[in-house]
Parts: C-alpha cells; sequence; structure tokens
C-alpha cells in the first residue's frame, strides 16, 4: 500500500496562477482533509470530505475550492493563487469517524 | 481563534533527559487527545493518544499526562534520543465533528547527543 499520496511535491507560481494539488489514497478511506501548515501555526483544515461526492469548509477555506469525484481523490484548487497561499499543504485520510488521520507527505507550494 | 495552545515554541534537550511539552484547551466537548510526530520533509505521524477518562496513557518513552479540570494535557519524552528530534503536535477532536482535528501550534524538539 502506498497510503496517502501527494502530487506535486513542490510547485511555483505566480500571483493569478491557478493550480489544482492532487491527494489518493489507496486505503479505502471514507473520510479525506486538506491541511495547511504555516510557521507557528500548527496544521489549519482548509476543506473536508466524509464520503464521495461529499466536501465542507474547514477553518481556512477563503481562495481554495475542492472536489471529490472519486473516493480515492480529493482534489484542492486555488483558481488565482495569492502570495498568502505560499504554505505546505498536507492532505489526511481516516476510515472510521474514531481512526486515526493518516497523512501524506505534503506539497510545498510558494506563490510569488 | 486557537482553541488549542502549545508551549514551548522550541526545545532543546539533552540526549537522556526528559522533553516536555504542553497543551492547554479552551472547548470541553474536545474528547479525544493526540500527539503527532513530524520529522522533516515528511508528514504528521500520530505518535500516542488519550482520552478525557484517563489521566494518563504510557507507551514506551511516551507519556502523556491529562488534567481534565485545568484543561491541559501534556507530552512526556523520557529518556530523549536523538532520533525524537522531530516537531510535535498536539491536537483536540470533538466526537461530533467528522473526525476533524484542532491542532496546537507546534513544538521544534531538538535533543543534542
Amino acid at each position: 500500500n502506498a497510503g496517502v499520496t501527494q502530487t506535486p511535491k513542490f510547485r511555483v507560481l505566480k500571483t493569478g496562477q491557478s493550480m489544482t494539488l492532487l491527494c489518493a489514497q489507496d486505503m479505502n478511506h471514507e473520510y479525506m482533509y486538506w491541511y495547511r501548515q504555516d510557521p507557528g501555526m500548527g496544521l489549519r483544515l482548509i476543506h473536508y470530505s466524509v464520503g464521495e461526492g461529499t466536501t465542507a469548509k474547514g477553518e481556512v477555506p477563503d481562495g481554495y475550492n475542492v472536489s471529490r469525484l472519486k473516493k480515492q481523490n480529493f482534489l484542492l484548487g486555488l483558481e488565482s493563487a495569492a502570495p498568502s497561499q505560499t504554505s505546505v499543504y498536507f492532505c489526511a485520510s481516516k476510515q472510521g469517524l474514531y481512526n486515526e488521520q493518516f497523512f501524506g507527505p505534503g506539497t510545498r507550494l510558494t506563490v510569488l | 481563534q486557537q482553541q488549542v495552545k502549545q508551549s514551548p515554541q522550541s526545545l532543546i534537550v539533552q540526549k537522556g533527559g526528559i522533553s516536555i511539552i504542553n497543551c492547554a484547551y479552551e472547548n470541553t466537548a474536545f474528547d479525544y487527545f493526540p500527539w503527532y510526530q513530524q520529522f522533516p520533509g515528511k508528514g504528521p505521524a500520530l505518535l500516542i493518544a488519550i482520552r478525557p477518562d484517563v489521566s494518563e496513557k504510557k507507551e514506551g518513552r511516551f507519556t502523556i499526562s491529562f488534567n481534565k479540570s485545568a484543561k491541559q494535557f501534556s507530552l512526556h519524552i523520557m529518556d530523549s534520543q536523538p532520533g525524537d528530534s522531530a516537531t510535535y503536535f498536539c491536537a483536540a477532536r470533538r466526537g461530533t465533528s467528522y473526525g476533524k482535528l484542532t491542532f496546537g501550534q507546534g513544538t521544534i524538539l531538538t535533543v543534542h547527543p
């Protein structure tokens, strides 16, 4: 099992450009999450999904959109990137409501 | 609004010493308190977790102490090793919140040989 994988690992964008981050899990997990990690702020939840076809807003959703068309994939989109979105993005998944979250290796995004 | 506050931001310990990281929370509806360990360039991984019906949980050299009345919990790393050098995050979850975690700010632990 590959677990949780994220694509790409690194990306540099210019302000106003768009991109999509892909998260894939091969554990048949129901729940999936997108976090951003910034120094001194821990991990903050952007959006999450409780199953295929569902999405919901987290703590910091502004400027991001998500889709979960397939159970194994959770996409995070930035329609018009801003320097404030420079961060490391982590995806996580879990099976049941009370199980642990498994994290991917992260995507380091820089917006110039 | 930071519902889980973690301290210190950074910690330097000598090999063999005890590392202590503290967290405080505000929401009494939290019912699960995990600690995550993150190595550079990697995603966080669950280290140890506790529920509020117990005051302490130990797994090897790692112990969580939980004080429900004070709304505080802490991670103790006994006999700290250079391989323990990592960033540690405390977190909290409300049982009715679709498994969403609220994280503390993180502590960068450095263990000198």
